[in-house]
């Protein structure tokens, strides 16, 4: 079946700094990946569309200028957190379509970010 | 509307026993509805998935309900065990690689013995 890997796992790091995150289809191109965001015990938020090679559209309330998203290629987004402060921390997910015959979409298996 | 309304919130079923959970959305484009399970610190991982042509679909102890006049799809979980314990979340999309996947607000499920 469809694999997205995410990269890092589990990230620490200081307020002020920025943070990439790497989302990568393993077995299928994917023109669209998808960005979430999880708080605990609560529903993946959606941030962001990814499109490769052009820009990425944001949802309402998501800041462009501290979230970036780069989707140079069908097997690679990354999501750049800028800046980070401590209200930044959270859970990341990844996502893509597969468009193949299931059509189902395929998660990554999260960031937890941590801005200390 | 894009929303996606589940129900419950928690839900507490003994071993053995079958766990249901709700689901209603409203917008009549959606044609693909999938089912996840996620484990605390996980992505979520698809369960099992419909599409508006059948009224229900069975794979293993997992088997969704459709309807689609009354706009609802649930989830039973038959012969329930303690390794079933995560969060549940439907969601629903249109067609196309590019549609995003709206989801449910999720359902915590424990198992208990």
């Amino acid at each position: 079946g469809a694999v997205v890997s995410q990269h890092p796992s589990r990230v620490i790091c200081k307020s002020g700094t920025s943070v990439k995150i790497e989302c990568r289809s393993l077995d299928f191109q994917a023109t669209t990946m998808f960005w979430y965001r999880q708080f605990p015990k609560q529903s993946l938020m959606l941030m962001a569309t990814s499109n490769e090679g052009s820009k990425a559209t944001y949802e309402q309330g998501v800041e462009k200028d501290k979230f970036l998203i780069n989707h140079a290629s069908l097997t690679l987004s990354t999501l750049t957190v800028t800046s980070a402060h401590p209200e930044d921390s959270s859970f990341y997910i990844c996502s893509a379509r597969d468009a193949g015959p299931g059509g189902g979409y395929t998660f990554g298996s999260g960031t937890r970010l941590t801005v200390v | 509307q894009q929303q996606v309304k589940q129900s419950p919130q928690s839900l507490i079923v003994q071993k053995g026993g079958i766990s249901i959970i709700n689901c209603a959305y409203e917008n009549t484009a959606f044609d693909y509805f999938p089912w996840y399970q996620q484990f605390p610190g996980k992505g979520p991982a698809l369960l099992i998935a419909i599409r508006p042509d059948v009224s229900e679909k069975k794979e293993g102890r997992f088997t969704i309900s459709f309807n689609k006049s009354a706009k609802q799809f649930s989830l039973h979980i038959m012969d329930s065990q303690p390794g079933d314990s995560a969060t549940y979340f439907c969601a629903a999309s249109r067609a196309g690689t590019a549609s995003k996947l709206t989801f449910g607000t999720g359902t915590r499920l424990q198992v208990t013995l």
